[in-house]
């Protein structure tokens, strides 16, 4: 089955500062990868998602980039601000299947 | 209009009892999916029913089991419940069927300790 691994599990970054994190993938055959944003004690909540045949796209602060060949794709988020700071969840999910694999989640941490 | 609800929001159970959890969906939205939320293994996909139906499952064993409605409210239930099974068990919405390519919207979660 599907596999992905999500680098770093902890993320500490100054205000105004970027943060990337980077998933990576193991079915050639996923084409749809969302992130999800999950505050201290709440719901998860979809930022952005990609699919396997769009190489970038970006919502003002945040833009997430897909590279199909390598299996990997990333999310960006610029001018970090200290309600940043949440779990952050990428999945990529089978085409034919629909069934998602979550990585681990990146802790951000933006301090002030 | 309305998000997606759950309830109970807290359950303490012992093992070898069976608990059964509720998930309303968005209102219009036909499909819902189950998760499970652990420190251990994190976010794990448990299934998705549509118009009644399930339409995918996980890699977790018989002991847990769902159903829908035909107002599109989904139960899961669990039986002989086991320590491991402690977690915050999260449903979520969304319009079509093989929901996850559509927007998903998370319910608040159920949190469950079995002791």
């Amino acid at each position: 089955g599907e596999n992905v691994e999500q680098h770093p599990s902890t993320l500490s970054v100054q205000e105004g500062d970027s943060a990337v994190i980077k998933c990576t993938y193991s079915d050639s055959a996923s084409n749809y990868f969302p992130w999800y944003k999950q505050e201290l004690g709440k719901r998860p909540q979809l930022i952005i998602d990609i699919r396997s045949n769009v190489g970038e796209k970006k919502d003002q602060r945040i833009a997430v980039t897909l590279n199909k060949t390598a299996k990997h794709f990333s999310l960006h988020i610029t001018e970090t601000q200290p309600e940043d700071s949440a779990v952050y969840f990428c999945a990529a999910i089978t085409g034919g299947s629909y069934i998602p694999t979550f990585g681990r989640g990146t802790s951000l941490i933006v301090h002030p | 209009k309305a998000g997606v609800t759950q309830t109970p929001r807290y359950l303490i159970k012992t093992r070898g009892q069976q608990v059964t959890l509720s998930c309303s969906p968005i209102s219009g939205h036909r499909s819902v999916s189950w998760y499970q939320q652990t420190p251990g293994q994190g976010l794990q996909f448990l299934f998705e029913y549509f118009s009644e139906t399930q339409r995918n499952k996980g890699n977790f064993p018989g002991r847990f089991s769902g159903r829908q409605f035909s107002n599109s409210r989904s139960e899961m239930n669990v039986s002989t419940l086991e320590l491991g099974d402690s977690a915050l068990y999260l449903c979520a919405s969304s319009l079509r069927a093989g929901g996850f390519t559509d927007t998903q919207y998370f319910g608040p979660g159920t949190r469950l300790t079995v002791l």
